[in-house]
């Protein structure tokens, strides 16, 4: 049962347009949203989130969305920099869930110079 | 450096024989996860800690792993009879009681390869 779904497993776009990245959920009960990236060879680093009581979070050029009637969220790179190329996860938790984390596939990120 | 790290980076086996992974998490953070990941997936949950105690374990950790943190600091992972589905990459990641966003802080993790 795939809780957290993300369904291109790849994007690719110009340096200095934007990247959105694309997360669907099943589970109601989870309270927070998290975007991580992950660069080869090291472990996933957290990006930014989002709470369920919230529908938009940003963070300098990063801008997390949330679309709770439709159980989707999305991550906005504006402007995309090749330094952002890199594997980005979505994630979910809650107190339901305890406090695991559950990811989605990842979507690996290409921004061309 | 005060992230988290583990040991050793990777690791190589032949099938039936025990390893053991270390994880030393950022030194204030009272929780502590494992987690696997294989190819084309993300990470899934295995197990966390609050200090030593062990509360809550996935269905994925079968009888054959077992971990542990003793003193409510670093953690080890042991795999017995290792199989060739065990290989992955097995992290650590660590966070405060109460993490403000529910954030974890992931260490660079350990690659098993099952020959």
């Amino acid at each position: 049962d795939q809780q957290v779904k993300q369904n291109s497993p790849s994007l690719s776009v110009q340096e200095g347009r934007i990247s959105i990245l694309n997360c669907d959920y099943t589970n109601s009960m989870f309270d927070y949203f998290l975007w991580y990236k992950k660069y080869p060879a090291e472990g996933p680093t957290f990006l930014i989130s989002i709470s369920s009581i919230k529908d938009k979070n940003e963070d300098g050029r990063f801008t997390v969305f949330l679309n709770k009637s439709a159980k989707h969220l999305s991550l906005h790179i504006v402007p995309s920099q090749p330094g952002d190329s890199a594997v980005y996860f979505c994630a979910a938790s809650g107190e339901a869930s305890g406090s695991r984390l559950t990811f989605g596939e990842g979507t690996q990120l290409t921004v061309n110079p | 450096d005060t992230g988290v790290s583990q040991n050793p980076r990777h690791k190589i086996t032949k099938r039936g024989q025990n390893v053991t992974f270390r994880c030393d998490p950022i030194s204030e953070h009272n929780r502590l996860y494992w987690y696997r990941q294989t190819l084309g997936q993300g990470p899934e949950f295995l197990t966390y800690f609050q200090n030593e105690a062990q509360l809550e374990k996935s269905r994925l950790l079968s009888d054959r792993f077992s971990a542990e943190r003793p003193k409510g600091s670093f953690s080890t992972l042991e795999i017995q009879r290792t199989e060739q589905g065990d290989s992955a990459m097995y992290l650590c990641a660590s966070s405060p009681t109460t993490p403000v966003e529910y954030e974890q802080y992931f260490g660079p993790g350990t690659r098993l390869t099952v020959t």
